[in-house]
């Protein structure tokens, strides 16, 4: 089955810096890829997604790429605000939704 | 305002009870799941209904056990065969979108065995 690591599992910045978060993914037929954040004590929100016939997606300060060949893809913000401290998730699916796996989580502290 | 609403927030169970956790959504999405969460972790899928009166086991089931009778509603009992049921719960529905079938989630039910 589909497995998905996820690094790193805390991560730090200054306010204003730019934060990457990676996912690996075992399987090939993998195709649809969501971002979601969770503050503390809530449910995660989605915040972007792709597919697998789409190599980058922005949505303002935020981006996602995705690399098929080595099954990784990457969340980038950039110009951090503290707002955005909280566990970020990344998620592998088949069928474009189909039996999510979830990536452990990584802890984003933005410190001002 | 549409979306997933869970309930009760927190929840305290005596070892040896059931519970149920109420899960409603009223954005008229056909699939609805649950997930747990422990503490520092990932999610995990214990069930999910893809359409009414259906459902399937996901990769944690046992100790759980849920219903499908409304589109609307998908509860989930937390048996006391479930050895370690403190956690957080959380209930999510999911659409077909335009680039795949989305998730949404609700904001999550605590749950502490006392």
């Amino acid at each position: 089955g589909e497995n998905v690591e996820q690094h790193p599992s805390t991560l730090s910045v200054q306010e204003g810096d730019s934060a990457v978060i990676k996912c690996t993914y075992s399987d090939s037929a993998s195709n649809y890829f969501p971002w979601y954040k969770q503050e503390l004590g809530k449910g995660p929100q989605l915040i972007i997604d792709i597919r697998s016939n789409v190599g980058e997606k922005k949505d303002q300060r935020i981006a996602v790429t995705l690399n098929k060949t080595a099954k990784h893809f990457s969340l980038h913000i950039t110009e951090t605000q503290p707002e955005d401290s909280a566990v970020y998730f990344c998620a592998a699916s088949r069928n474009y939704g189909q039996n999510f796996v979830f990536g452990p989580g990584t802890r984003l502290s933005v410190l001002p | 305002d549409g979306g997933i609403t869970q309930s009760p927030k927190y929840l305290f169970r005596k070892e040896g009870q059931n519970v149920t956790l109420s899960c409603e959504q009223n954005l008229n999405h056909d699939a609805m799941y649950w997930y747990r969460q422990d503490p520092g972790q990932g999610l995990r899928l214990i069930y999910y209904s893809q359409i009414v009166n259906d459902f399937q086991k996901g990769d944690i089931a046992e100790g759980y056990s849920v219903s499908r009778e409304k589109k609307e509603s998908f509860p989930l009992t937390v048996t006391s065969a479930q050895k370690n049921p403190t956690a957080f719960y959380l209930c999510a529905s999911s659409r077909q979108t335009d680039i795949g079938n989305t998730i949404y989630f609700g904001e999550g039910s605590w749950l502490t065995v006392v």
